[in-house]
């Protein structure tokens, strides 16, 4: 239901854009978010955006660095992400929330997308 | 920021045991804002629990949520072979929602 692409390879300081298409529920009505996980480490939060776009969240990490979008008539949710570092290099998750709202239940997930920084 | 600190950090288990994953918040949770994930190397993380205790569509009845305030617990009543994985709890109750760690459920 949900499918990450855009993943690769960026040199530090780059830029990459993820999209996540959905299909099988009504994507406008539902809240999305990125989650990211970094080689060894665990689940962390990165962004979220409300079903209409309106309103958006970042964790303090990417503030500043990502934008989160979406295209409701594509069913897509973009994350847009300049001034990478290695600390950015993680599978980077997409996942739907519980409501058009930001509320934090996240489920389902998709299988992720590789970023790697590196030069 | 809601720090949650699970524990053990890795679990070894025989299928058919009883497996017991501790989160300890660093404050108290709002209300019953706690939720639980199993994730599967190259698989999409899971929602197994939320609101401390309601599974969600399609889990097992063996896989329990309890706890409230600071400590919750998440309690796999007979582990079975698929169960071994990488276990999160996650607080949505105050933003940033915040994850764990982790702890590692493996094969003993």
């Amino acid at each position: 239901q949900l499918l990450e692409s855009g993943g690769g390879l960026v040199q530090p300081g780059g830029s990459l854009r993820l999209s996540c298409a959905a299909s099988g529920f009504t994507f406008t009505n539902f809240a999305m978010t990125w989650v990211r996980q970094a080689p060894g480490k665990g689940l962390e939060w990165v962004s979220a955006l409300s079903g209409s776009g309106s309103n958006t969240y970042y964790a303090d990490s990417v503030k500043g660095r990502f934008t989160i979008s979406r295209d409701n008539s594509k069913n897509t949710l973009y994350l847009q992400m300049s001034g990478l570092t290695a600390e950015d290099t993680a599978i980077y998750y997409c996942a739907k929330d519980f409501r058009s709202t930001y509320y934090g239940r996240f489920d389902p997930w998709g299988q992720g997308t590789l970023v790697t920084v590196s030069s | 920021e809601i720090v949650l600190t699970q524990s053990p950090g890795t679990l070894s288990l025989s299928p058919g045991e009883r497996a017991t994953l501790s989160c300890r918040a660093s404050q108290s949770v709002s209300s019953t804002y706690l939720a639980w994930y199993q994730h599967k190397p190259g698989q999409a993380p899971r929602l197994l629990i939320s609101g401390v205790s309601s599974r969600a569509t399609g889990i097992p009845d063996r896989f329990i949520g309890s706890g409230s305030g600071t400590d919750f617990t998440l309690t796999i009543s007979r582990l079975e072979p698929e169960d071994f994985a990488v276990y999160y709890c996650q607080q949505y109750g105050d933003s940033p929602y915040s994850f764990g760690q982790g702890t590692k459920l493996e094969i003993k």
